[in-house]
Parts: C-alpha cells; structure tokens; sequence
C-alpha cells in the first residue's frame, strides 16, 4: 500500500526550531515528488512547496520562501519540512502530500502533523 | 499567483440533490483543475483531477466539468457522506493554490 506517514504532533514556544517529517513506503520515494500544504485553525489549504528527492529540485510559494526549509533524505524515504524560529502564527496542521504526474493533484495525503506554537 | 474563488462558500442541501460548486481561476490554468474533499479532522482526499478526470475509487455522482477559467464540480444526488467542505486547485503554475472552501452542510 502507498502511503505517507507523517511525524507526531508537536508543542514548541515561540523562537525555538522545529522539523517534522513524512515517510513514503510502498512506492519508490526517490521518484516521486511529495509537497506540502498548511492549513490553519479553521482555514483553507495553503500550497507551501515540493520537493523532488532525486535530485532535491525544491520550489517554494514566494508566501512561504526563506520562511520553513523542505528537504528529503533518501536513505529512509522521508521528506521534512522545518523552521529555524516558528512564531505563534505558524501554529496549524501541516500535510505531506504525493501528486499525480503531469497533472500535479495530490492523490496520496499523510495524516497531517499538528504544530502548536504557544508561550 | 493564480487566485481561486469558489462559489458558494457554504451551502445547505438534503440527502439527494444535486449540488453545484463553482470555481473561478484569475487566469487561464487550461485543464489543471483539481478538487478535493475534506471531512473534519480529516486529510484532504482527491476526488477529480485535470478537469473530469475521476480519482479511483470516487463514486460516479461526483463529476466536473469547465475550460479555461471556468469550472464546476456536481454531486448529482447528495449522499449523507457527502456533507464536507470541497476545495478546487489549480496545478498549471506555481504555488499551486487552493479556492477558499466551499462547505456542505445538511439542510
């Protein structure tokens, strides 16, 4: 079975790091791009960036450039997303997510990590 | 960035209407034209892709249609499972945003 599990839930304080984690199993990782979508207390989907993990190729929604940094490693089929210094308005859930080539819908979703960024 | 409206935001229905979502790109995005669904507490699941282009598994009464910038999603007779909140994407250019929700609530 194909699919992405993703990293526990987790509480940070404002000013601290953090890198949560997705692994794909049951397909080859390395040849398929996994991205990732915010989603806010009560809001929408918010498409954030992908990541190829062949050759770490990595592009960014400008709202979410120089803000978190995606990578991948192969050695364990598993994507990360991280922050050097959340703020409290990084606090949502966060999806992992395998498109569909070439049309780039994603049929594949992790169970989604919950951040919460409090003081 | 591509903006997407979706029309309604929220809308209630009874068990076997039929349901139409609108979604309404600022640009041309051609046939990269997603929807999803999304139940509470749940991961987004992939119900149409590229514009009609059903996901495995999906059921029949969900189809889409639309060209351009101009698209439709349609519940052809609502089902109790069917009461979530829907989300159309578009996947011709980077970042590929969502529409705002639509959600579908039991009338």
């Amino acid at each position: 079975e194909v699919q992405l599990v993703q990293s526990g839930a987790e509480v940070k304080k404002p000013g601290e790091s953090l890198k949560i984690s997705c692994k794909g199993s049951g397909y080859n990782f390395i040849n398929y791009w996994v991205g990732w979508v915010r989603q806010m207390p009560g809001k929408g989907l918010e498409w954030m960036g992908i990541i190829y993990p062949a050759d770490s190729d990595t592009t960014y929604s400008p709202s979410f450039q120089g803000q978190v940094t995606i990578s991948a490693d192969n050695s364990i089929s598993t994507a990360y997303l991280q922050w050097s210094s959340l703020k409290a308005s990084d606090t949502a859930m966060y999806y992992c997510a395998r498109p569909i080539i070439p049309w780039d819908a994603f049929d594949i979703w992790g169970q989604g990590t919950m951040v919460t960024v409090s003081s | 960035d591509i903006q997407m409206t979706q029309s309604p935001s929220s809308l209630s229905a009874s068990v076997g209407d039929r349901v139409i979502i609108t979604c309404r790109a600022s640009q041309s995005i051609s046939s990269y034209l997603n929807w999803y669904q999304q139940k509470l507490g749940k991961a987004p699941k992939l119900l149409i892709y590229a514009v009609s282009s059903l996901q495995s598994g999906v059921p029949s009464r969900f189809s889409g249609s639309g060209s351009g910038t101009d698209f439709t999603l349609s519940i052809s007779s609502l089902q109790p499972e069917d009461f979530a909140t829907y989300y159309c994407q578009q996947s011709y250019s980077t970042p590929k945003t969502f529409g705002q929700g639509t959600k579908v609530e039991i009338k």
